[in-house]
């Protein structure tokens, strides 16, 4: 079966310039997540979805940062503009509720390089 | 409030058993989990606990819950250099979606 699958794997991009992060679940998931990962803070949670609804953002950092989930098996977190600041290795998980909670299985993760 | 912490650090001989250590402050919680990091990889779950157990063994890994004191751990029996990679212990809530609370990650470094 196909894990998470995340795009890009690396991008390098200019400060002021859009970032789109792209996600794809696992099949029959139905909670996503996006978090970000850095030596200073560790994994932090930015946001997570329930069948393609946002259910808690408080996580996502500044206004520049948006996340959507136009359907079941997509989602984006865009960064605009972006700064040396945003550099960092984002993940993206997702899990299915169900009755009991079940793991979160992660993708591999964008590493992102803000100059 | 959430709270996870662990130790940053732990370098052990191959062969010998590791241990991770983890404690958490929510006594809330219905799942623990541990997720293994390799360098330049995402996280990778190795295993989980429900908070109404006290103990799992699966292969080389023996997970031990002391609900009590709130402390869980990690044991890799015969530890193998191929376990070095950061390990990561998380708990999820009653009523909390799937939403995880990740601890900080323990480095684990294995010598020959």
């Amino acid at each position: 079966d196909a894990g998470v699958i995340q795009s890009p794997r690396h991008e390098v991009t200019e400060m002021g310039q859009e970032v789109t992060l792209r996600c794809k679940p696992i099949s029959g998931h139905d909670y996503l997540f996006w978090y970000r990962q850095t030596m200073m803070r560790g994994l932090e949670l930015l946001i997570y979805f329930n069948n393609n609804v946002p259910i808690d953002d408080s996580g996502m950092p500044e206004d520049r940062f948006s996340a959507k989930m136009p359907n079941a098996s997509f989602s984006t977190l865009k960064i605009q503009p972006s700064e040396p600041r945003d550099s960092a290795v984002y993940f993206c998980a997702s899990s299915y509720g169900g009755k009991s909670n079940q793991p979160q299985h992660f993708g591999d993760g964008t590493r992102l390089s803000i100059l | 409030g959430e709270d996870v912490e662990q130790s940053l650090f732990l370098s052990v001989r191959e062969g010998d058993s590791s241990v991770i250590n983890c404690t958490y402050t929510d006594s809330s919680s219905t799942y623990l989990y541990w997720y293994k990091q390799e360098p330049g990889a995402g996280l990778q779950l190795l295993t989980y606990i429900f908070s109404n157990m006290d103990m799992k063994q699966d292969q080389r890994l023996t997970v031990l819950l002391n609900k009590k004191d709130k402390h869980l751990s990690l044991r890799i029996a015969d530890t193998q250099t191929g376990d070095s990679a950061i390990y990561f212990c998380a708990e999820s809530l009653t009523g909390g979606g799937n939403k995880l609370t990740f601890g900080t990650g323990t480095q684990l470094k294995v010598e020959l």
